[in-house]
């Protein structure tokens, strides 16, 4: 399977503490996006990550790359009680640019 | 701007029955997606037009999915006849540009499909 396995699947944390979540691939990429789908709604994109960079920054939002370990994390600093969401990370492949791979998600749950 | 737009939103339909769901792009968008996510898996793709025509059906289940996209502008999945395993959310997205590399994808609300 090419599908990005994020980890863990499930993640309970106090309202102010970082979550961390991570991502790992089977192929090599073109980038890694990472989106968030509230319950019962949309997919929402919140940051892309090219193979060739290591780090990007969103605001409360950090992610890592490491295309040698075919794996990515995703921070989020100082977590409200609005960040509890699934959070699913996609990669595009190489050689296909036109097809995302998804995980099954890390469901996060931000306790106020 | 209007985002990517699905109906119906959500969608009860006994085993054997006919869906058909619908998907508005962002206007301009030539590459439309479809995805799935059933029982709380993965996401999965299903298929990818460009404009009208089909360029990646790689992902359909089986015959008993249809998809058209009449005109490049919406496009509609057909289930026929619905299975209790398609039970799931349908997600429909769009983009602008020929390929992800730095093209954001834009993602529908999504049609949750229950069968009984």
């Amino acid at each position: 399977s090419q599908q990005g396995e994020e980890d863990p699947q499930a993640l309970s944390i106090q309202e102010g503490e970082n979550a961390t979540m991570n991502c790992s691939y089977k192929t090599s990429i073109n980038n890694l996006q990472w989106y968030r789908q509230n319950s019962g709604r949309g997919l929402v994109h919140l940051i892309l990550i090219r193979s060739n960079e290591r780090e990007k920054h969103s605001g409360r939002l950090r992610v890592t790359l490491d295309t040698s370990k075919k794996s990515s994390s995703l921070l989020i600093t100082a977590s409200r009680a609005a960040d509890t969401a699934s959070y699913f990370c996609a990669t595009v492949p190489r050689d296909n640019f036109n097809k995302f791979y998804f995980g099954s998600g890390t469901k996060l749950n931000v306790k106020p | 701007e209007a985002g990517v737009t699905q109906f119906p939103s959500h969608s009860v339909i006994e085993k054997g029955q006919t869906v058909t769901l619908r998907c508005d792009p962002i206007s301009g968008h030539d590459n439309l997606y479809w995805y799935r996510r059933v029982m709380g898996k993965e996401i999965k793709f299903l298929l990818h037009f460009v404009k009208e025509s089909k360029q990646d059906e790689s992902g359909m289940p089986n015959n008993r999915f249809l998809a058209e996209r009449t005109g490049g502008t919406y496009s509609t999945l057909k289930v026929q006849p619905a299975e209790l395993e398609d039970s799931g959310v349908y997600f429909c997205a769009s983009s602008q540009g020929g390929g992800f590399a730095g093209n954001t994808i834009y993602f529908g609300e999504g049609s949750w499909l229950t069968v009984v």
